[in-house]
């Protein structure tokens, strides 16, 4: 069955940048969605079409794919981005999750 | 409004079945497939398939497929996740999600499986 690996987590001091990764056969073929989840709460989508960020989430929220590896990135880090973060995309009419990567900002 | 809203928490016994509601706002219904995800405490997000609310078709995940029947009552505006053959490591939280990209989740169910 199709994989996406994601890191298990990543540090980050405020301030900094945070980049996260997903990688998984052909991704390059395919769009990369992430989602935001902290604690208690259901996920959020801070990234669609590998790309594009949907409306009210800040601009700090960027996101890239190269090869087969695609790329969340936050710049300027805040406390409030601390959360577990999953990348998505569909394979053969199925949805797939990535592991998930939990984002500290120490 | 556009939203999802699920039913409440559930508590099982190893080899019953639970089934979970999932109302959606019209716009939600009339549009888009409605999707299960789950969650086992400290894992990641499992898709679980989905339901197209207009014509009742369904698409089931393999890791599924045997135990879980996705419903929907189109004058509710309600889908249903029934999982059956409950075991212990059922216990999660079900999430029923919509929308082109997952735009849009409910609140979640626990289901906790326990005997």
């Amino acid at each position: 069955s199709y994989e996406l690996t994601q890191p298990p987590s990543v540090s980050v001091s405020p301030g900094q940048t945070a980049t996260i990764t997903c990688s998984g056969d052909k991704l390059g073929d395919k769009y990369a969605c992430w989602y935001q989840q902290k604690p208690g709460q259901s996920p959020v989508l801070v990234m669609y079409q590998d790309t594009k960020r949907p409306s009210g989430i800040p601009e700090r929220f960027s996101g890239s794919k190269s090869g087969n590896t695609a790329t969340l990135t936050i710049s300027g880090t805040q406390a409030m981005d601390e959360a577990d973060y999953y990348c998505q995309a569909w394979d053969s009419s199925t949805v797939v999750f990535g592991g998930g990567t939990k984002l500290t900002v120490l | 409004q556009v939203q999802l809203v699920q039913s409440g928490a559930e508590v099982k016994k190893p080899g019953a079945s639970v089934k979970v509601s999932c109302k959606a706002s019209a716009y939600i219904f009339t549009t888009y497939a409605i999707h299960w995800v789950r969650q086992a405490p400290g894992q990641r997000l499992e898709w679980m398939g989905w339901i197209n609310a207009g014509n009742g078709n369904t698409k089931y995940s393999q890791n599924f497929q045997v135990r879980v029947t996705f419903t929907r009552d189109t004058s509710a505006k309600t889908a249903y996740m029934e999982l059956s053959s409950l075991r212990s490591e059922d216990t999660a939280v079900y999430y029923c999600a919509s929308g082109d990209r997952f735009d849009y989740w409910g609140q979640g169910t626990l289901v906790t499986v326990s005997s």
